[in-house]
Parts: C-alpha cells; sequence; structure tokens
C-alpha cells in the first residue's frame, strides 16, 4: 500500500532532550516536506527536501533539523525541544514531475508535548 | 510573501445543498493549488489539485476552480452529505523561487442530516 508513515504518533517529552521523528514514504516520491499545524494558526511549513541531500527551510525552520540522506526517509530532529514546539507535526511527500503538478500526500500525524 | 485566506472559518448546511468554499492568496503568480480534507484527529486528504495553467479541475461530486488574477480559488461540492463533514483546506505554492507551500487555516464544515 502506497503510503507515508510517521513514528511516533504521539510522543510526550521535557524540555531540552533531543528527539527524533521519523519520515517514510514507499512511493519513491523526491519531494518531501514537514508541516506543524496549530489552533489558529493553520499548517505551517518547517523544512522542504526536493531530493537526497537537498533540503531548504520553509516558513518556521527554527529549533528544527532535517536531513535527506535516503530517498524514502525524511526525519525531523528537535535538539532541545521548548514548550513552544508543542504541537502536530504531518510529513508529506510528492512524486517531482514539476512543481505545477506537485501533489503532495501525508502522514497520519505526530501528536509531541514538550514539558 | 504569499498569503491565504479561508472564509467562512465555519459552515453549517442541510443535506443536499450545493455549497462553495473559498480560498484567497495574496500572489496570484502561483504554481497551483491544492484542496485537502482533513477529518478530526487525522492526516490530510488530497482532494483536487490545480496547476497554474488550468481553470479548474473535477472529481466526483467535487469541482476545484482557480482565478489567478484575482486570487481566488473554490471549491464546489454537489449534493452535500452528512460524510462531507470535516475540516477543508486549501495550500497555495509559493512563488517566491522556493518551492514552499502556505495554507489557509480552513473552513470547518457541517452538512446536517
Amino acid at each position: 500500500e502506497a503510503q507515508v508513515t510517521q513514528n511516533p504518533r504521539y510522543l510526550i517529552t521535557v524540555t531540552g532532550k533531543k528527539l527524533t521523528v521519523t519520515c517514510s514514504q514507499n512511493m519513491n516520491h523526491e519531494y518531501m516536506s514537514w508541516y506543524r499545524q496549530d489552533p489558529g494558526l493553520g499548517l505551517r511549513q518547517i523544512y522542504y527536501s526536493m531530493n537526497v541531500e537537498v533540503t531548504d527551510k520553509g516558513d518556521v525552520p527554527e529549533g528544527y533539523k532535517v536531513s535527506r540522506k535516503e530517498k524514502r526517509n525524511f526525519p525531523l530532529i528537535l535538539e532541545s525541544p521548548s514548550p513552544n514546539q508543542t504541537s502536530l507535526y504531518f510529513c508529506a511527500s510528492s512524486l517531482w514531475a514539476t512543481i505545477k503538478k506537485n501533489e503532495q500526500f501525508f502522514g497520519p500525524g505526530t501528536r509531541l508535548t514538550v514539558l | 510573501k504569499q498569503e491565504v485566506t479561508q472564509i467562512p472559518a465555519a459552515l453549517s448546511v442541510p443535506e443536499g445543498e450545493n455549497l462553495v468554499l473559498n480560498c484567497s492568496f495574496t500572489d496570484s503568480a502561483i504554481y497551483n493549488l491544492q484542496w485537502f480534507r482533513q477529518d478530526p484527529g487525522k492526516g490530510l486528504t488530497s482532494l483536487l489539485l490545480i496547476q497554474s495553467s488550468q481553470r479548474e479541475q473535477t472529481s466526483g461530486r467535487l469541482n476545484a476552480s482557480l482565478d489567478k488574477s484575482s486570487g481566488r480559488s473554490t471549491l464546489y461540492i454537489a449534493a452535500s452529505q452528512p460524510g462531507d463533514s470535516a475540516t477543508y483546506l486549501c495550500a497555495a505554492s509559493s512563488s517566491s523561487g522556493t518551492y514552499k507551500y502556505i495554507f489557509g487555516t480552513g473552513t470547518r464544515l457541517k452538512v446536517l442530516a
């Protein structure tokens, strides 16, 4: 089944404890992206990747890191989480034909709470 | 900087009604616009993608239109059903030479049986 998977689905952690949220897709997609969703603010893009070893900042990259060492995986790293990073996180991917045809497909989400 | 707005924030309609959801964007030089559906506590499901060179796309009871010159897209839902109840989101690509996406805050739709 074609899908985007995220792990963990739920995570409660404490301030300053490094964590990684994994994202994997099995559709051979080039474009991958991370978003966070907050009440009243909607979805905001954190980082995106056009292909292996090619990443760029979205609108809210501060406090996050990403890497794209393999085409199928795009982990989101929080080196020192803070309470304002408590949010619902989504990973998305798309087959990059051209940007005009860049239809994104989303994972199920990871609910992160930082105490 | 691209900004995307969806009005109204919430909408309730009786079953069977045809309805229109609105999405406005400030920078008309977009590459594409995508409509999504989000059910409570769930991820996003892609509904329709309209490329910048297209005027509309259709899938079943859904029809999405795009007017770049006025910075507007609409999602038309025909013969609404209770199962259509969800939050509908639109996302426009940024035209700033990057490949970012900007989302609206969504319209929460409730279709009453």
